[in-house]
């Protein structure tokens, strides 16, 4: 697609399992983020990919988060023993790093999100 | 890090302008960015505004920034029922710290 695509769009759990949530960037963007949205919240900065460099992980709130990213493409955010306040909207964003179409080179582009959902 | 802070709501008649402000700390942000939220979808991005800029305009929207006070500003003229939205200003370079948007009414 030509868009971020992000998947599941909603995923409920119960509290103490693992969740996989995934993300695909714009094909050709080498940057990756992630954001968590919390209910009537602005938009907490998680962590970001560059190309090979190793991600800045500053944003995690725990060791119980962590993410990958692949092939520098596919991402994917897993949170190990779910808590019920790790229940918000996980948002992924892409960015080219280069500049396009005169717009600046960081111009992040979001997926919809995945609504997650811990009981 | 950065901070940004926006007013949380704001309402307005179909057909008004609209003006959402926007605070920031970090004088050495590069960019500003307006971007809009509708239910259920992601973050659409409105327009940005490089950090050497006073004001831009992109048909409807115009950006405001003043860099001595650090504030940042949107308006929407002629303002539609389909403006409605939440509205989040982000500042940064490559990590972005965003506003807990401004939620925006457009009454008919």
């Amino acid at each position: 697609g030509a868009g971020v695509s992000q998947s599941p769009s909603n995923k409920v759990t119960e509290k103490g399992k693992d969740v996989e949530l995934r993300c695909d960037p714009i094909s050709g963007h080498t940057a990756l983020y992630w954001y968590r949205q919390s209910l009537g919240q602005g938009l907490e900065f998680l962590i970001y990919f560059q190309g090979n460099s190793a991600p800045d992980k500053s944003g995690l709130p725990s060791d119980r988060f962590s993410a990958e990213r692949t092939g520098g493409s596919v991402s994917t955010l897993t949170i190990q023993r779910t808590q019920q306040e790790d229940s918000a909207v996980y948002l992924c964003a892409s960015s080219p790093d280069a500049i396009a179409g005169g717009w600046p080179k960081n111009i992040q582009y979001f997926g919809a999100g995945t609504r997650l959902s811990v009981l | 890090g950065e901070d940004v802070e926006q007013s949380l709501f704001l309402s307005v008649r179909e057909g008004d302008s609209s003006v959402i402000n926007c605070t920031y700390t970090d004088s050495s942000s590069t960019y500003l960015y307006w971007y809009k939220q509708e239910p259920g979808a992601g973050l659409q991005l409105l327009t940005y505004i490089f950090s050497n800029m006073d004001m831009k305009q992109d048909q409807r929207l115009t950006v405001l920034l003043n860099k001595k006070d650090k504030h940042l500003s949107l308006r929407i003229a002629d303002t539609q029922t389909g403006d409605s939205a939440i509205y989040f200003c982000a500042a940064g370079f490559n990590k972005f710290y965003f506003g807990s948007g401004t939620k925006l009414n457009v009454k008919p």
